[in-house]
């Protein structure tokens, strides 16, 4: 089975500090996303990535920026958190070998920001 | 306004009972139709794919109406673990990225 880890479950910051969101896949997949889900909103886009070192905006990249050094590993980065970035994060990785659609999504990260 | 617009419910359903619900998108160019199911403080997990025929897998039945622009949902002889949150999705590309609506809430109760 497909295993997509997030670092933290919940974590809690500071207006304006700097935040890391790490997320590993173990499938080898070429796909990672970076979704976060409010209540009435749905999941929306930040940040997608279909292969290592290249990152492309999704819906909602403003305050966002992301890494993908290594093919496993996509970080999402709140240079400098707000309020409005309260939220749960989700990744997810898929991969064209088994339908680019069918994505795998890790457990989330709630974060707060104070 | 949302690409992917879904009502929100909750659907209060019977074990046993049918219970079928729509979600309509507004992007015409959108190719593939997917629904996901989140269950509570879970994350989304793919459930169908939905073709332009119209498929089935087990109890559940998914149609696309690209007149309309609509997808629905039904699932017969409802289970107590079918009592879950269904993300309607729709897609302009083959790549992955996707476009989620806010969910359809449905309880079945015993």
């Amino acid at each position: 089975d497909v295993k997509v880890t997030q670092s933290s479950r919940y974590l809690v910051k500071r207006t304006g500090e700097k935040v890391f969101l790490e997320c590993v896949q173990d499938m080898d997949h070429e796909n990672m996303f970076w979704y976060r889900q409010d209540p009435g909103l749905g999941l929306r886009l930040i940040y997608f990535s279909y292969d290592v070192k290249m990152k492309e905006k999704g819906d909602i990249p403003e305050g966002y920026s992301v890494s993908r050094e290594k093919k496993e590993r996509f970080s999402l980065i709140l240079e400098s958190a707000s309020t409005n970035q309260t939220s749960m994060y989700l990744c997810a990785s898929s991969s064209p070998r088994q339908g680019s659609e069918k994505l795998f999504f890790g457990s989330g990260t709630q974060l707060s920001v104070l | 306004r949302k690409e992917v617009e879904q009502d929100p419910g909750p659907f209060n359903v019977p074990e046993g009972a049918t219970v079928a619900f729509n979600c309509t998108y507004s992007n015409s160019a959108s190719q593939s139709f997917f629904w996901y199911r989140q269950d509570c403080r879970k994350e989304p997990k793919l459930l169908m794919s939905v073709y332009s025929s119209g498929n089935e897998d087990g109890r559940f039945t998914a149609q696309l109406n690209r007149a309309s622009q609509y997808i629905s949902l039904l699932i017969r002889d409802s289970k107590l673990s079918d009592s879950a949150t269904y993300l309607c999705v729709s897609s302009t590309d083959s790549w992955g990225k996707l476009q989620f609506g806010a969910g359809t809430q449905v309880v079945v109760t015993p």
